[in-house]
């Protein structure tokens, strides 16, 4: 079963700034990745899809990079509905599997 | 609009069953398999399994195999999860997702858009 390592598992940053969070395969899956933003109490909510198109109506702020094993979400000018928990998500093989999480917090 | 709505809260007991149901609208419901993943309190999210709501088929996670039986109704747009043999570890959140419609023009994408709004159940004795 492929493997998401995701880094850092958490992390404060300050309105306006660029964050970058990345997620490692434990084996190559190509473009097969997504990432969602989770807020408390709430569903995941995709936010770029084959791990570098961005989902319709999600903001231009977010982008993803990366192919292989090595993949990267930013977001650049953080705003304060941006403070959530982010995954990504392969579905290159089975079992779909996800990251274990970055959570993004106020500083 | 696309909506997923789930069945309520439930509390069982250990080694007893639950069965969650997904109600979609909005959509045809036959055209996209639906998904389920759960959470566990503070924790990440966890994929089950597919069911094609057109033909019935089925794909479990190897971890969930002989407990758990994805059904759906396509004459009331509902998916259906059922887990067995409860452990107190299977208490979660447990949610509904729709394949996104592929960005190739077929086939599936087997990541999601949609989302339930989610099940906690919770199993204890």
């Amino acid at each position: 079963a492929i493997q998401l390592t995701q880094s850092p598992s958490s992390l404060s940053a300050s309105v306006g700034d660029r964050v970058t969070i990345t997620c490692r395969a434990s084996q190559g899956i190509g473009s097969d990745l997504v990432w969602y933003q989770q807020k408390p109490g709430r569903a995941p909510n995709l936010l770029i899809y084959d791990a570098s198109s961005l989902e319709s109506g999600v903001p231009s702020r977010f982008s993803g990079s990366g192919s292989g094993t090595d993949f990267t979400l930013a977001i650049t000018s953080l705003q304060p509905e941006d403070f959530a928990t982010y995954y990504c998500q392969q579905f290159n093989s089975y079992p779909l599997a996800f990251g274990g999480g970055t959570k993004v917090e106020i500083k | 609009q696309v909506q997923l709505v789930q069945s309520g809260a439930e509390v069982k007991k250990p080694g007893a069953s639950v069965k969650v149901s997904c109600k979609a609208s909005g959509y045809t419901f036959t055209r996209y398999y639906m998904h389920w993943v759960r959470q566990a309190p503070g924790q990440g999210l966890e994929w089950m399994g597919w069911i094609n709501p057109n033909s019935g088929a089925t794909h479990y996670a190897q971890k969930f195999q002989g407990r758990v039986t994805m059904t759906r109704d396509t004459s009331l747009s509902t998916a259906y999860m059922e887990l067995s043999s409860l452990r107190s570890d299977d208490t979660a959140v447990f949610y509904c997702a729709r394949d996104r419609p592929p960005s190739r023009g077929f086939g599936e994408s087997y990541y999601f858009d949609y989302w339930g709004q989610g099940n906690l159940v919770t199993v204890s004795s």
